[in-house]
């Protein structure tokens, strides 16, 4: 079963610390996706790449950086957590091809920045 | 820029009653169009797609939705739901001939069916 990983479901986080969430996919998928999820506010996109060491901002890309270092995965970093940075983020992979467009979510990751 | 606004935000339904939630997008020329879905504690997943062809597009567990390209809008539909329907549901476009996984999605409608 193909699937999407983001290794931390649930994380807490002072104001100020650095936090790294991380996400593999084992479908040899090109492109790779970090979205938020709000209550009201739906799904936005923080950051997306189509290749290793590629990236490319979002909707809403301040305050979040982000690693593509091999293939398979793909990090968001908080350089300095703040509390309006509580929510879940949802990682996501896609073929680069005609399947472009479907894309296949992980778990996601919530975090609460006290 | 693209943009999608789904109508409902929330709607509580009986079983067997019909569902329709409202979905319009804003982009002028080619769109893709999904409707995607989240069962209490699982994963978003795909419900249902449209890239071409035929407006009236089927999905999985008896959705279906229709493309309105005069009314930019792509709603969602099941004549009977069931106990476990309820979920949140997310309409997204991708606008354009870009073929970059790049989804813009609406703020999402939960729907709660009672037994």
């Amino acid at each position: 079963d193909v699937k999407v990983t983001q290794s931390s479901r649930y994380l807490v986080k002072r104001t100020g610390e650095k936090v790294f969430l991380e996400c593999v996919q084992d479908m040899d998928h090109e492109n790779m996706f970090w979205y938020r999820q709000d209550p009201g506010l739906g799904l936005r996109l923080i950051y997306f790449s189509y290749d290793v060491k590629m990236k490319e901002k979002g909707d809403i890309p301040e305050g979040y950086s982000v690693s593509r270092e091999k293939k398979e995965r793909f990090s968001l970093i908080l350089e300095s957590a703040s509390t309006n940075q509580t929510s879940m983020y949802l990682c996501a992979s896609s073929p680069l091809t005609s399947g472009a467009n479907v894309l296949t979510f992980g778990a996601g990751s919530r975090l609460t920045v006290l | 820029a693209q943009s999608v606004s789904q109508h409902n935000h929330h709607v509580i339904l009986s079983e067997a009653a019909s569902l329709e939630l409202g979905c319009n997008y804003s982009y002028g020329g080619t769109v893709n169009l999904f409707w995607y879905v989240q069962y209490p504690g699982q994963h978003l997943q795909l419900l249902l797609k449209y890239f071409s062809g035929d407006p009236l597009v089927k999905g999985i567990k008896g959705f279906e939705a229709e493309f309105i390209k005069s009314k930019f809008s792509f709603n969602l539909r099941k004549p009977s739901v069931q106990w476990s329907d309820t979920a949140e549901y997310f309409c997204a476009v991708n606008g354009g001939s870009s073929n970059t996984g790049k989804l813009i999605f609406g703020q999402g409608t939960t729907l709660q069916v009672k037994p």
